[in-house]
């Protein structure tokens, strides 16, 4: 079954630590996308990356990074810089760039920063 | 700037009612629009979208929406609805390069 795997679904770390989230994709798509979603703000755009080895910064991309080394591959990292990471984070993938593809979504981590 | 408005934060509607989830859009050119929908703590999935030709779009699920460019507006509907369709929906407008979504709007459905 193709797909978008986010884990874990659930992560917990104390203030100041770094914390990487996985997502993979076996659907072949070029693009990829997180997202972060709070309670009443709809979903807001961290980064996304249209090819391996190239990614864009997002609305919001202060505190986080990413890294695209292979096509079903993008993980983002939350930094200690990030002043508010608890949220709810998801990753899609699209065939191609544009907004005109379909975009795929995973089905979120949960991350909880102490 | 784009930007989306979903003006209803919670609907609540009984099950087999009609519902329409309203949705303004602001944006330069042709949008290209979007409904999500997104169950508890998963992940959104497609119900349609819109970019071009006939201004009534069919999606899955049963749902429609209609494009309406004199109000920017494209809001959802469903004329029976089903207690499997509580949920977040969330309306998104495409350009250039990125999607802008809405704050969402939670249905509850009652028995």
């Amino acid at each position: 079954d193709g797909g978008i795997t986010q884990s874990p679904k659930y992560l917990f770390r104390k203030e100041g630590q770094n914390v990487t989230l996985s997502c993979e994709q076996n659907l072949n798509h070029d693009a990829m996308y997180w997202y972060r979603q709070d309670p009443g703000q709809g979903l807001r755009l961290i980064y996304y990356s249209q090819i391996v080895n190239d990614f864009q910064k997002g609305d919001i991309a202060e505190g986080y990074s990413v890294s695209r080394e292979k096509k079903e591959s993008f993980p983002l990292t939350v930094t200690s810089a990030q002043k508010n990471p608890t949220a709810f984070y998801l990753c899609a993938s699209s065939l191609g760039q544009g907004i005109s593809y379909e975009q795929y979504f995973g089905p979120g981590t949960r991350l909880t920063v102490t | 700037a784009q930007s989306v408005t979903q003006p209803d934060i919670h609907i609540t509607v009984s099950e087999g009612a009609s519902l329409e989830l309203r949705c303004n859009y602001s944006y330069g050119a042709t949008p290209y629009l979007f409904w999500y929908v997104q169950s508890p703590g998963q992940g959104l999935q497609l119900l349609l979208k819109y970019f071009s030709g006939d201004t009534l779009v069919q999606g899955i699920k049963g749902f429609e929406a209609e494009f309406k460019r004199s109000q920017s507006s494209f809001n959802l509907r469903k004329p029976s609805v089903h207690w499997s369709d509580a949920a977040e929906y969330f309306c998104a407008v495409g350009g250039a390069d990125k999607l802008i979504f809405g704050t969402g709007t939670r249905l509850q459905v009652f028995p």
